[in-house]
């Protein structure tokens, strides 16, 4: 069956810190990965995405995320924390059954303190 | 340009009434996508709609029904609700090409059953 993991509840970082929020994705195929953020009352906002191509990709807001195909994971990373990241993050891997609903994580909540 | 637009915003039913959301995708965007949100999980994919007609349907029950109309919106349709069925729901529109992979959300309606 194909599933995201997010193994963290909650990460906790300082201000100005990097920043790590961890997926790991089980799908059969090639798989296009994406990460959401969302605010309080709010829907999903698009960060990245990877679908082919360099491991490393960028997105939004200054986050960046690492395609590891041996490891299946898919971690978003920031350099440098802000306080306004804090937020609530999925990873979702679509669906490789020929049409494209994403399959999302249980969703990490990033808390940055000043 | 606009984004996902949902209304209502929220909506408190009665167990066993029916109730109609509403969502106009992005404009040009030809694919919408439904979602519910249980509080702390990550949004699980209800239906797709492309060009009008359905293209994908998840673990849902007959209760749940949508359709799209020429204008590209949407209405999903939630019939003998229950206590479980409270949770936002989620709109996502899609451009529909090939290329085109990620999903765009919008705020969400919140539907609290009582």
């Amino acid at each position: 069956a194909q599933s995201v993991a997010q193994p963290e509840d909650q990460v906790n970082v300082a201000e100005g810190n990097p920043l790590t929020v961890k997926c790991t994705y089980s799908v059969s195929g090639n798989p296009y990965l994406f990460w959401y953020v969302q605010y309080p009352n709010r829907g999903l906002q698009f960060l990245l995405k990877y679908i082919t191509g360099d491991n490393l990709v960028k997105g939004s807001y200054g986050f960046e995320a690492e395609f590891n195909k041996s490891q299946t994971s898919f971690h978003l990373k920031k350099p440098s924390a802000l306080v306004s990241d804090s937020a609530l993050y999925f990873c979702a891997v679509r669906d490789s059954g020929g049409y494209n609903k994403l399959i999302f994580g249980a969703g990490t909540r990033l808390a940055v303190h000043p | 340009d606009a984004g996902v637009t949902q209304s209502p915003t929220h909506l408190i039913k009665t167990r066993g009434q029916q109730v109609t959301l509403r969502c106009s995708p992005i404009s040009g965007h030809k694919s919408v996508s439904w979602y519910q949100q249980v509080l702390g999980q990550g949004p699980q994919f209800i239906f797709q709609y492309y060009e009008k007609e359905e293209r994908g349907r998840g673990n849902f029950p007959d209760r749940f029904s949508a359709r799209q109309f020429p204008n590209y919106s949407s209405e999903l349709n939630v019939n003998a609700l229950l206590l479980g069925d409270s949770a936002l729901y989620l709109c996502a529109s899609r451009s529909g090409t090939l290329v085109s992979y990620e999903q765009y959300f919008g705020p969400g309606t919140r539907l609290t059953v009582t």
